[in-house]
């Protein structure tokens, strides 16, 4: 079974440009959540979407954004790209599709490294 | 609100000695825990959770957790480290959905 897949893995872009970062869940998985990881600030949660529904929203600002689509796919999308937006971007997918509380394994992606210059 | 702590950023353990790892949460009703692992350029990798049952869990290459309510306490251990030990580990707790809490990480060295 082929795991979480996210592309690109590495990618390079200039301070006001923007970002597009996919992601493809493990088959079967339908919630599909985003987490920002810094040297300084450690894993952060960005957004969790089910079934093309944002479910959960971490503390950023209005700049990063998400979708999923019909598939369970995932986008993720950062604009007007600032110097602090370094970081490793992870995708993780779960099947959890009810209930109040996410008590399930969350299965990680390798990460999309993204430098800002 | 919850909150993860672990003790300690650095870990340095030698080459088959105990592996011990802390971590503490703090929450108002009983939470889900789990450790992950991270090596170099990858993702995170789940060692095990803690959910509901027997407190003492095992999991994925030799790691064990113990959970301790009246300590608040989701401690790893691994009786004997290898060098593939090596890697950054992750103590979590669960909030919502597809939320983890992460604590600061705990990076482990293994010497020979």
């Amino acid at each position: 079974k082929a795991g979480v897949t996210q592309t690109p893995r590495y990618l390079i872009k200039t301070r006001g440009q923007q970002v597009t970062l996919s992601c493809s869940p493990i088959s079967g998985h339908r919630s599909v959540s985003w987490y920002q990881q810094t040297p300084g600030q450690g894993l952060q949660f960005l957004f969790e979407y089910f079934s093309e529904t944002q479910r959960n929203k971490g503390n950023f600002p209005g700049r990063f954004s998400g979708r999923q689509f019909s598939n369970s796919r995932s986008e993720m999308n950062v604009s007007t790209l600032e110097l602090g937006d370094s970081a490793l971007y992870l995708c993780a997918s779960s099947w959890e599709n009810t209930g109040a509380s996410n008590t399930g394994e969350l299965f990680f992606g390798e990460g999309s490294r993204l430098t800002v210059l | 609100a919850q909150s993860v702590t672990q003790l300690g950023s650095h870990v340095s353990v030698s080459e088959g000695a105990l592996v011990l790892l802390r971590c503490n949460y703090s929450s108002s009703v009983p939470p889900y825990l789990f450790w992950y692992v991270q090596y170099p350029n990858q993702g995170l990798q789940l060692l095990l959770k803690y959910t509901t049952g027997a407190t003492l869990v095992k999991g994925i290459n030799g790691f064990e957790a113990e959970f301790k309510k009246s300590e608040t306490s989701f401690h790893l251990t691994k009786p004997s480290a290898h060098m593939s030990d090596a890697a950054e580990y992750f103590c979590a707790v669960s909030r919502s959905w597809g939320k983890l809490q992460f604590g600061a990480g705990t990076q482990v060295v293994v010497t020979p």
